[in-house]
């Protein structure tokens, strides 16, 4: 199985300023296609995780433009330029390129 | 926008089997996978198995031998049944879409979990 693994586990951030969480994978999650199967998800409190990036940087639909991801292989950054109070939550990332798919341990963003 | 709902069960104890069924509203369950996932606080999310709309399945190697997904396109639904349960199968499950995405070529390729149920909580005790 691939292993994910997240640091930081825990990010206290001020609101306005940025925030960035990293995501190591044990094996390269580019393809021969040029993609990198990696996923990001935002669980809030108390909600069934949503999905906020997919193949690595494409922000999913609705997902605001202060979220970016960026990387490529083996390691990955997500991105939040501007942290808001309706940020605080558990980020996973989660690789797509092979079964079974796995998940990161989260990182658990909350505000100061 | 698409809409995922699990049917929970009670409370089931040691050895029992676990019976779920996802209904899929607003949109057809056609063309996509369709995934069974759980979450502990120990382990964290855990990906069970997918379903494709045809019926053609792939599960964890580490459930495989007590899991099966099966798919009903005429009722928009899919249902996941977890066979001799321990306490360490409680869990909230979820319900997600898998969606996909061509290349130049037509080849199709899962992206993502891009719409979750609300979970539901499968508590296994004595």
């Amino acid at each position: 199985d691939i292993v994910m693994t997240q640091s930081p586990l825990s990010l206290p951030v001020t609101p306005g300023e940025p925030a960035t969480i990293s995501c190591r994978s044990s094996q390269t999650l580019l393809y021969s296609n040029g993609d990198n199967f990696l996923n990001w998800y935002l669980q809030k409190p108390g909600q069934s995780p949503q999905l906020l990036i997919y193949l690595g940087s494409n922000r999913a639909s609705g997902v605001p433009d202060r979220f970016g991801g960026i990387g490529s292989g083996t390691y990955f950054t997500l991105t939040i330029n501007r942290v808001e109070a309706e940020d605080v939550g558990v980020y996973y990332c989660m690789q797509a390129l092979q079964t079974p798919y796995t998940f990161g341990q989260g990182t658990k963003l909350e505000i100061k | 926008q698409v809409q995922l709902q699990e049917s929970g069960p009670g409370p089931l104890r040691p050895s029992e089997t676990l019976s779920l069924t996802c209904f899929v509203s607003s949109d057809s369950i056609r063309g996509y996978y369709w995934s069974w996932i759980r979450q502990t606080p120990g382990k964290g999310l855990e990906w069970i198995g997918y379903i494709y709309y045809n019926g053609s399945a792939n599960y964890n190697p580490s459930l495989k031998s007590r899991v099966t997904i099966s798919v009903d396109t005429s009722k928009n639904q899919f249902s996941l049944k977890l066979t001799s349960l321990t306490a360490a199968d409680t869990a909230v499950y979820y319900c997600a879409r898998g969606s996909t995405y061509s290349d130049f070529w037509n080849n199709y390729y899962f992206d993502a979990f891009d719409f979750w149920g609300q979970g539901t909580v499968v508590t296994v005790s004595s």
